[in-house]
């Protein structure tokens, strides 16, 4: 069975300043879905990033870009330039390629970002 | 509609009690998940419908738990008798195909049983 692990329950930022969020994962897929999504108090989850294991390539959205390590299953996001808007928590998600009806995401616990003026 | 809507947005339950919640996805939306998410941790699968079909049931944790969508749009999630551990927010998600990789999420309900 797939895990995801959030090892940071919080981290905090100063505003304009970068900041990387740490993903792993256990699978033995060889191909998968990564993805980092956003949760302000409004509860709805907002998907920030997405990263195709078979794309060698960093996905980059704006100021958020993913360091994608396949081999050590690590998929870290790093928010540059933060902004007040940023503070949310933050979770790392997996999903399987192959879709059959099984097509689930799995959550880590989450990293909760406060980001200070 | 524009996006996911779920309702109530808070339920306040007696233990014992019957709720139901309410998932209306996103127009035309093929795929239908919920998901539950205790308090200080990320979501967990419950079901998954595409369409009308509930094709995954397996994260339903206990059978007091009952997802439908009997006509491919509207979800309900029922919870019977509830218990102190069935508090939670409740999310429900859509997707325009049977892939499901683009989620929208709903805002979800949160289910305080007491």
């Amino acid at each position: 069975a797939q895990t995801v692990t959030q090892s940071q329950p919080e981290m905090s930022v100063q505003e304009a300043e970068t900041v990387t969020l740490s993903c792993t994962y256990d699978t033995s897929e060889s191909d998968y879905y990564l993805f980092w999504y956003k949760q302000p108090p409004s509860r709805q989850m907002i998907l920030v990033i997405r990263q195709e294991a078979y794309k060698q390539q960093n996905a980059t959205e704006n100021r958020f870009s993913v360091n994608f390590q396949k081999a050590a299953k690590s998929f870290s996001l790093k928010i540059s330039d933060s902004q007040l808007g940023d503070a949310a928590m933050y979770f790392c998600a997996y999903r399987t390629l192959f879709s059959g009806g099984y097509n689930k995401l799995i959550f880590g616990a989450g990293t909760r970002l406060a980001v200070h003026p | 509609g524009a996006g996911v809507s779920q309702s109530p947005r808070y339920k306040v339950a007696k233990r014992g009690q019957d709720v139901a919640l309410r998932c209306d996805p996103i127009s035309g939306h093929v795929s239908l998940f919920w998901y539950q998410q205790a308090l200080g941790q990320g979501p967990e699968f419950l079901t998954y419908f595409q369409n009308e079909a509930q094709l995954d049931k397996s994260g339903l944790p206990s059978d007091r738990f009952f997802a439908e969508r009997p006509e491919g749009s509207v979800s309900t999630l029922k919870i019977q008798r509830t218990q102190q551990e069935d508090s939670a927010v409740y999310l429900c998600a859509s997707s325009l195909d049977e892939t499901g990789l683009g989620y929208t999420f709903g805002s979800g309900t949160r289910l305080t049983v007491v």
